[in-house]
């Protein structure tokens, strides 16, 4: 158990299609993250949530809606794809952005999500 | 702004043996955080270890050790005793305390590979 499970694992989705992705935790932490993992390319920071509230939006496109209905859930809504999002979607956790990030982050496994 | 630059993207050693991997990053700040990250095949990042800036001793966690050179703005990972299951993906990441999301910068990451 890595304390921060995300669902599904692997997607595969058309580009007219609209699909969720969910990430879970029970560390008990405040502050949750989306990460994009291309291959070959470091990791981009999409967006970033504090106490439920979205303190980060990086250049993000609109067909990525996050939600983050409390500190336990976080979610990414997809919509209206391009091939090239396919990637490794990463969610992490911590106990809040203030405090105890200098101890790094608690990542979950990702969804392979691959667009058609 | 900051980058991390991963010069080596694979790497192999033989099993029991040790490896140095290799991190440089820009910047103009003088306190700073310093991570390495293993991702596995089962792609959850693990937090290896991490460095504060202002600490001059080098940090160490069981069989990883780090040679942080300030000056030289180097922050190698070195792995003792290589074993099978520290194959994986290892990035070296960065955190600046001035940005207010707190968040990472990574580099492209290295491969390691173990030869049993």
């Amino acid at each position: 158990e890595t304390g921060v499970t995300q669902t599904p694992r692997h997607l595969v989705m058309g580009m007219t299609n609209k699909k969720s992705l969910k990430c879970e935790q029970h560390l008990g932490h405040n502050a949750m993250y989306w990460y994009k993992q291309s291959a070959k390319k470091p990791l981009e920071l999409m967006f970033v949530y504090n106490f439920k509230e979205q303190t980060e939006n990086n250049s993000v496109p609109s067909r990525f809606s996050p939600e983050c209905p409390n500190s336990s859930h976080l979610f990414l809504h997809l919509h209206t794809l391009q091939p090239e999002d396919s990637a490794l979607y990463l969610c992490a956790s911590s106990p809040s952005l203030g405090t105890g990030n200098n101890y790094g982050y608690t990542f979950g496994s990702g969804t392979r999500l691959t667009v058609v | 702004a900051q980058t991390v630059t991963q010069s080596q993207p694979e790497m192999s050693v033989q099993e029991a043996e040790t490896v140095t991997l290799s991190c440089t990053y820009d910047t103009s700040e003088s306190d700073y955080y310093l991570f390495w990250y293993k991702q596995p095949p089962s792609r959850q990042m693990i937090l290896v270890i991490r460095q504060e800036a202002y600490k001059q001793q080098n940090a160490t966690e069981n069989r990883f050790s780090v040679n942080f050179q300030k000056a030289a703005k180097s922050f190698s990972l070195k792995i003792s005793d290589s074993q099978l299951g520290d194959a994986a993906m290892y990035f070296c990441a960065y955190r600046s305390p001035m940005d207010s999301n707190y968040q990472l910068i990574w580099g492209a990451g290295t491969k390691l590979i173990i030869k049993p």
